[in-house]
């Protein structure tokens, strides 16, 4: 079955620790993209990429990095840069760059204390 | 600037029909999605309104207005399952990336 796959799907880390977390898709899309939502909120735009070895930041991309060294895969890091990381992280991809139908993952629910 | 409103909360009866509003404000706009998440999963696409009109799926339907800058979901013969939050997207902006509302939790009722 294809689809797009998040792990862990909870993490816990403390303060100032760099974490990466994991999407990988097999649906052979284009475009993949991160996103973060907090209670009672909508999603918003941490990074997308449109192809292998591209990405461009979101509308809060202040303490996270991604990479796109494979078609499949887009890890993403959180850094000790971000301020205030504790959410929950959803990755999603599409068939190509600026498609209205995303396929999202389910989710992995950080904490950082 | 971007930005979109819709309800927080809208109840419902099992059996009834719903209507959950949209409005948007973006610089650019190429259509109005709508995505259905249940508490702690993923989000889940349920329509796409690019031209103005009513689209039909099933027992949901998705209406847009583009002089109005207004768009609907509208669920029919509510079962306790629809129970989520619904939230609307546009694609537009300058960089034609989806922009999500704050989303509408549906609470249905037995």
């Amino acid at each position: 079955d294809g689809g797009i796959t998040q792990s862990p799907k909870y993490l816990f880390r403390k303060e100032g620790q760099n974490v990466t977390l994991s999407c990988e898709q097999n649906l052979n899309h284009d475009a993949m993209y991160w996103y973060r939502q907090d209670p009672g909120q909508g999603l918003r735009l941490i990074y997308y990429s449109q192809i292998v070895n591209d990405f461009q930041k979101g509308d809060i991309a202040e303490g996270y990095s991604v990479s796109r060294e494979k078609k499949e895969s887009f890890p993403l890091t959180v850094t000790s840069a971000q301020k205030n990381p504790t959410a929950f992280y959803l990755c999603a991809s599409a068939k190509r760059e600026g498609s209205y139908e995303q396929y999202f993952g389910p989710g992995t629910r950080l904490t950082v204390t | 600037g971007q930005s979109l409103e819709q309800p927080s909360e809208v109840t419902a009866v099992e059996g009834a029909i719903v209507q959950i509003n949209c409005t948007y404000q973006t610089s650019g706009f190429y259509g109005l999605s709508w995505y259905q998440q249940h508490d702690g999963g993923a989000p889940t696409f349920l329509s796409y309104n690019a031209l103005d009109g009513l689209e039909e799926t099933g027992r949901f339907s998705s209406f847009l207005s583009r002089s109005d800058s207004y768009g609907y979901l509208l669920l029919q013969e509510l079962q306790m399952k629809d129970s989520a939050s619904y939230f609307c997207a546009v694609e537009g902006g300058a960089t034609n990336k989806l922009i999500f509302g704050t989303g509408t939790l549906l609470a249905v009722q037995p």
